[in-house]
């Protein structure tokens, strides 16, 4: 696998389930993020590790809960979502946080009954 | 806080027709700048960025941007479009403390042949 992968590609839950978002990238990069993409809204920023620890949560609410163990791996931890929480959720990766370009996996279509 | 404008929301072209997508950004300091693409059905993928020297950057696919820091704009151009130029285009800049990306709304491209 090259790039940045994405598990799983599609997901439907209810509002009681918890579930896991899950990402991988195979570039050697330091830094990793969450993003959500709405219809009609800019790419919404969520969070941002560099070197494994959190350097940025932009104000996301407690449902969402992030967990990077290593440099290679994220995960987006979602419990008692709400149906307004349904989007595309992209992972993306880069060399280091911020200025650097990002690398983006193809996201998990999110969809909260 | 920083903040992205893409004031085309939609725009619609022949084949062959010359592409200017306006971006605008508002915070003045030193920022690094990046269109990204997303075709249908793809991952975003960075089509061009600047950090410094030229403000006429080259990218992929035969697409350029101009920066001019005193318009504060990163304008996306192309000469002539192709049917395959038809995707999502965003526009991205750096925060004011340099740790993470903004992206602007995005702008649909469609070309029809």
């Amino acid at each position: 696998e090259t790039g940045v992968t994405q598990t799983p590609r599609h997901l439907v839950m209810g509002m009681t389930n918890k579930k896991s978002l899950k990402c991988e990238q195979h570039l050697g990069h330091n830094a990793m993020y969450w993003y959500k993409q709405s219809a009609k809204k800019p790419l919404e920023l969520m969070f941002v590790y560099n070197f494994k620890e959190q350097t940025e949560n932009n104000s996301v609410p407690s449902r969402f809960s992030p967990e990077c163990p290593n440099s290679s791996h994220l995960f987006l931890h979602l419990h008692t979502l709400q149906p307004e929480d349904s989007a595309l959720y992209l992972c993306a990766s880069s060399q280091g946080a911020g200025t650097y370009e990002q690398y983006f996996g193809p996201g998990t279509r999110l969809t909260v009954t | 806080a920083q903040s992205v404008s893409q004031h085309n929301h939609h725009v619609i072209l022949s084949e062959a027709a010359s592409l200017e997508l306006g971006c605008n950004y508002s915070y003045g300091g030193t920022v690094n700048l990046f269109w990204y693409v997303q075709y249908p059905g793809q991952h975003l993928q960075l089509l061009l960025k600047y950090f410094s020297g030229d403000p006429l950057v080259k990218g992929i696919k035969g697409f350029e941007a101009e920066f001019i820091k005193s318009k504060f704009s990163f304008n996306l151009r192309k000469p002539s479009v192709q049917w395959s130029d038809t995707a999502e285009y965003f526009c991205a800049v750096t925060n004011q403390a340099g740790t993470a990306l903004i992206f602007g709304k995005g702008t649909t491209l469609s070309v029809s042949s």
